[in-house]
């Protein structure tokens, strides 16, 4: 069964203090990975999507990375806006079907 | 450009009432999703409409059907309202269905069934 696991289900950072975000998987025939980032009161809203192993992306202060088993969203010098719950989804192709699993998410606070 | 946009956004229903939550997308996206999201689940997938004229069961179909009334609407009608119900409800839209596809999700309707 394909899973999809976040850690740590919450993280409490100072402002300027830098962290990882982890989202480990198990799934066949990957087709890709996702960040979203959700506010309080609001949908979900895309930030990367991970194709390969080795592969990275970079928007302003988050860079997410992705190996065979896991990948990371990096968070450099976090500021309190930066504060939501980050979910990570992965894609994947099995008997004939696209199959998209999200994990429960980690809930950031970045206090000033 | 407004997106995916869900009406309501709050309903309280008593079991055993029925309602419609409606979406609507203005992107032209072929692809649109039913999603619940409970506190401590991951987002569940309820029914999807790879393309206009089709639809098929998600992970948890159990008590709700779907219309996909045309290319840009795509509601979720609940028969007979069970607390079991009670959640935040996403609709989201995608360029298709094949590939890694980017969701574009809306603001969301909560559901309270008493």
């Amino acid at each position: 069964e394909d899973q999809v696991t976040q850690s740590p289900e919450a993280l409490r950072l100072q402002e300027g203090e830098s962290s990882s975000l982890n989202c480990s998987y198990t799934v066949s025939g990957l087709r890709g990975l996702f960040w979203y980032r959700q506010d309080p009161g609001k949908g979900p809203e895309f930030l990367f999507t991970l194709y390969s192993a080795g592969e990275e992306k970079e928007k302003e202060r988050l860079k997410a990375t992705l190996t065979k088993k896991e990948s990371f969203l990096h968070i450099t010098a976090p500021k309190p806006e930066d504060s939501a719950t980050y979910l990570c989804a992965v894609q994947s192709f099995q008997g004939g079907s696209e199959k998209l699993v999200f994990g429960k998410g980690t809930k950031l606070t970045v206090n000033p | 450009n407004a997106g995916v946009t869900q009406t309501p956004k709050f309903q309280v229903l008593k079991t055993g009432q029925s309602m419609t939550l409606q979406c609507a997308q203005d992107m032209n996206h072929n692809s649109m999703y039913w999603y619940r999201q409970d506190p401590g689940m991951g987002l569940r997938l309820i029914y999807y409409s790879a393309s206009e004229g089709t639809t098929d069961k998600g992970e948890v179909p159990n008590g709700y059907n779907v219309s996909r009334l045309n290319k840009r609407e795509f509601s979720l009608r609940l028969e007979s309202a069970a607390p079991s119900q009670t959640s935040v409800y996403f609709c989201a839209s995608s360029k298709d269905n094949s590939g890694a596809n980017v969701l574009t999700f809306g603001a969301g309707s909560r559901l309270t069934v008493l």
